[in-house]
């Protein structure tokens, strides 16, 4: 079964731009994650399906200022120019015959 | 319009049992991953269940033995049946759609408390 590792918070000014990280366990690292993204009182939304490759694809209606990328292990969600409202909670999934999300990153907009 | 409505939660005594349900608009149950995933007051989430369009099912080794996850093609609803339900498994839970998880519901609420 595969661990997700997210670190709990991240920070970046109004209008610049921040990388979160989600970090799959040894012998994962070809799998596919998912990024959500959950507003404060809200349920989670999905934003992106994103491969090992780096080729990802967005959810309906998810801004340009969005994307990801990948590095071995390592699957990325970069948020440009940063608004109010991605001031967020934002977790990665994935799953083999169960499904597993990471503990999730608090994004604080400066 | 594709829409997942959640619907049971409660309070409830520890010991008890409580049946959630997920009704589905816009697309078929039975021809989708359906999953349930919760949420404990200010924590992260956790998947707790899923069924496959086959019929397969699975569960979190937290839940499996007490919870069943069941769907009524006839409604276009998924279920999720808890028993022995503890104070730990008080939460939110959504339902959602496919793998990953690309369509969510907007949760119900279950406090297990005497």
């Amino acid at each position: 079964q595969p661990v997700l590792t997210q670190s709990s918070s991240a920070s970046a000014s109004l209008g610049s731009s921040v990388k979160l990280t989600c970090t799959l366990s040894s012998g994962h690292s070809s799998y596919i994650i998912a990024w959500h993204q959950q507003q404060p009182g809200k349920a989670p939304r999905y934003l992106m399906k994103l491969e090992g490759s780096g080729s990802y694809n967005k959810g309906s209606g998810v801004p340009d200022r969005f994307s990801g990328s990948s590095s071995g292990a390592d699957r990325y969600l970069t948020i440009s120019n940063l608004q109010s409202e991605d001031e967020a909670d934002y977790y990665c999934e994935t799953w083999d015959s169960k499904g597993v999300f990471g503990t999730g990153t608090k994004v604080t907009v400066l | 319009e594709v829409q997942l409505v959640e619907s049971g939660g409660g309070l409830i005594q520890p010991g008890g049992s409580l049946r959630l349900s997920c009704a589905a608009s816009g697309f078929t149950v039975s021809s989708n991953y359906m999953s349930w995933v919760r949420q404990a007051p200010g924590k992260g989430l956790e998947w707790v269940s899923v069924i496959y369009s086959g019929g397969s099912t699975y569960y979190a080794d937290s839940v499996k033995g007490r919870f069943t996850i069941s769907r009524d093609n006839s409604k276009n609803t998924l279920y999720l049946q808890m028993n022995s339900l503890r104070a730990e498994d008080t939460a939110v839970y959504y339902c959602a759609r496919d793998r990953p998880a690309l369509i969510w519901g907007q949760g119900t609420l279950v406090t297990v408390s005497s």
